[in-house]
């Protein structure tokens, strides 16, 4: 079973809007993950947080994480049409050597 | 780095065939991931092995499907005999290790059973 939950499944914004994407999880974690997938390619890794951080930010993404609430967020600022993709949050298990379970994936599109 | 390699990128066999998925690590990983892409089910982990040695098979839907490490790297997914509703892309992916979790992602190969 999926341990992360998307919400929402599709979003579709106008480019330079904020795009916001939610996980939420079930059982305690190390740590969460969110990547990116295009149309047709593998998935590519955006942004680690770890359970004691609450906010994380690289380029124009911003990653929250509530443990107390199991959910996490992914902001998109000044979006562009290339960040039109699907985003996975992922929760990794207590090694590097550990699975981590994706999500179902929001669909994000940008409209020029 | 040429990063995770799979082959081949498209596969389109007839029920009942035996096929075999590649994969090569990134050069040093010493994780790697085989997953299953669909609409309906998502991206599921089917097996993953650390250092070579199988960790964890609990996703290997059936007998049907198989998969070896002979060395760091290389990996076979093997599904004999294949049916129509194995098609899927299949993702192979490897981490580092050492305390970094980031999995690296091949390109995928879409396989088609008819």
């Amino acid at each position: 079973s999926q341990q992360g939950e998307e919400d929402p499944q599709a979003l579709s914004i106008q480019e330079g809007e904020n795009a916001t994407m939610n996980c939420s999880y079930k059982t305690s974690i190390n740590n969460l993950q969110w990547y990116r997938q295009n149309s047709g390619r593998g998935l590519v890794h955006l942004i680690l947080i770890r359970s004691n951080e609450r906010e994380k930010h690289s380029g124009r993404l911003r990653v929250t994480l509530d443990t107390s609430k199991k959910s996490s967020s992914l902001l998109i600022t000044a979006s562009r049409a290339a960040d039109t993709a699907s985003y996975f949050c992922a929760t990794g298990g207590y090694s590097s050597a550990s699975k981590i379970i994706f999500g179902s994936g929001t669909r994000l599109s940008i409209r020029p | 780095d040429a990063g995770v390699i799979q082959s081949p990128r498209h596969e389109v066999t007839e029920m009942g065939q035996e096929v075999t998925l590649r994969c090569k690590p990134i050069s040093g990983h010493n994780s790697l991931f085989w997953y299953r892409q669909t609409m309906m089910r998502g991206l599921e982990l089917l097996i993953y092995f650390n250092n070579n040695v199988p960790i964890d098979d609990s996703g290997m839907p059936e007998d049907r499907f198989s998969a070896k490490m002979p060395n760091a790297s290389f990996s076979t997914l093997k599904i004999q005999p294949s049916e129509p509703r194995d098609s899927a892309v299949y993702f192979c992916a490897s981490t580092p290790g050492r305390f970094s979790y980031e999995q690296y992602f091949g390109p995928g190969t879409r396989l088609t059973v008819t």
